[in-house]
């Protein structure tokens, strides 16, 4: 198993830039992955592999991954960004591929 | 363009079974993985698990190893998830996933299964 820890929530205001942290133990050996949820919404990709961005996302959206901690960073905020943000890596320890989602953390725009 | 359509909720007592469908279209089903993930109410997201519709092998998160089982029709572009001896706590939203490598580039819209006596 592989654990990974995100703040329950961050707090911004419109036209702000918020950053979103991923931990985990050597995180920088894994691909991160970043999804957007937006309540009563299926879970949108918005940064795979670190820091790539999937066609129609803005690149407001980036993202970052060193040592322990991978970070997704929204920059000049907006109202619809509020949403849960949740981090995803795959890991093959021997075994087929497995993955682990980190706990989400809630993105309120003030 | 992708489109994962689910099949609809379902309501099933405790020790009973369900099965979900995930019907793919607007790519070559056989060319991507597919991830089943679930979310429980209010809570975050849990991987359970990939099937490769090309081949039919599967990979299951040990969490749910015994329980579910990942299977694919070809024919129809459908994936299946079978979860056994449900719990209250396997109420969720289950959603069927194409993966993109390691990420899942494009999702269904979910299927609520209840779990009550």
């Amino acid at each position: 198993s592989y654990v990974l820890t995100q703040p329950p929530s961050v707090s911004v205001a419109p036209g702000e830039t918020v950053r979103v942290t991923c931990g985990g133990i050597k995180i920088v050996t894994y691909h991160v992955h970043w999804y957007q949820q937006k309540p009563g919404q299926a879970p949108v990709l918005v940064i795979y592999d670190d820091n790539d961005r999937p066609s129609g996302i803005p690149e407001r959206f980036s993202g970052s991954n060193s040592g322990d901690t991978a970070t997704l960073t929204i920059d000049r905020v907006e109202a619809g960004d509020e949403a849960d943000y949740y981090c995803q890596v795959g890991i093959s320890t021997g075994n087929p591929r497995n993955h682990f989602f980190g706990p989400g953390t809630k993105v309120t725009v003030l | 363009q992708v489109q994962l359509v689910q099949s609809g909720g379902e309501v099933r007592k405790p020790g009973a079974s369900v099965k979900v469908s995930c019907k793919a279209s607007g790519y070559t089903f056989t060319a991507y993985y597919m991830h089943w993930v679930r979310q429980a109410p209010g809570q975050g997201l849990e991987w359970m698990g990939w099937i490769n519709p090309h081949s039919g092998d599967t990979n299951y998160a040990q969490q749910f190893q015994g329980r579910v089982t990942m299977t694919r029709d070809t024919s129809v572009s459908t994936v299946y998830m079978e979860l056994n001896s449900l719990r209250s706590d396997d109420t969720a939203v289950y959603y069927c996933a194409r993966a993109k490598y390691d990420s899942s580039d494009s999702w269904g819209e979910g299927t609520l299964i209840t779990v009550s006596s």
